[in-house]
């Protein structure tokens, strides 16, 4: 996970409230992913960017909103936390759209009760 | 848009055995498909891909297959050791309006006992 950190790692908040979780590299990497992993789900792809305050939606983006104002930082926030979204979250970088594969943070926990 | 289906969900085998995992997709015009291995509290981490263009890949004690007309792949672990234990991913490229992302499988648990 060299390269990627995600901040925090764990979180724990309430319903109802706005959360911000936030992915750092330092791969100068164009592309940048966050997924949710959720058991009997795996892994599911919720906001991407393809460059600076370029996203799009992923297929799980309701109640999710990102944003990437420097190529090292995707910032994913929870406007209004519900405790669907509890899970564990993941940051993923690829140097090109799929030439190198993506390489994973280390994840962020995030309970919502 | 691209569906990936993977089997199975658990897998148990005993150390030296081979373990075979099997993942298909619907999107013909996917062309890149790796396979990751994520460990308890880590995130997941590329073992080996392949390409649309290739129809097998093997690095050491892990292959991959490819068979794009069945719209299948594989990944074969030979002589299963009890650090292989984790959970393993397969991925297939898709594409959506702006462009294309990694669509996953819902996962493998494999446990190799000694």
């Amino acid at each position: 996970d060299a390269g990627i950190t995600q901040s925090p790692r764990h979180k724990v908040t309430e319903t109802g409230t706005p959360v911000t979780l936030r992915c750092h590299q330092t791969e100068n990497h164009r592309y940048m992913y966050w997924y949710r992993q959720d058991p009997g789900h795996g892994l599911r792809l919720i906001h991407y960017s393809y460059g600076v305050k370029d996203t799009d939606k992923g297929e799980v983006s309701d109640g999710y909103s990102v944003s990437r104002s420097k190529t090292e930082d995707f910032l994913l926030t929870l406007e209004s936390a519900t405790s669907s979204q509890t899970s564990v979250y993941f940051c993923a970088t690829a140097q090109g759209q799929l030439s190198y594969g993506y390489t994973f943070g280390s994840g962020t926990r995030l309970t919502v009760v | 848009g691209e569906n990936v289906e993977q089997h199975p969900s658990t897998l148990s085998v005993q150390e030296g055995d081979s373990a075979v995992i099997k993942c298909t997709y619907s999107d013909s015009a996917s062309n890149y498909f790796p396979w990751y291995k994520q460990e308890l509290g880590k995130g997941p981490q590329l073992i080996i891909d392949i390409r649309s263009n290739v129809g097998e890949k093997k690095d050491q004690r892990i292959a991959v297959t490819l068979n794009k007309t069945a719209k299948h792949f594989s990944l074969h672990i030979t002589e299963t050791q009890p650090e292989d234990s984790a959970v393993y991913f397969c991925a297939a490229s898709g594409t959506n309006q702006a462009g294309t992302a990694l669509i996953f499988g819902k996962g493998t648990t494999l446990s190799v006992s000694s």
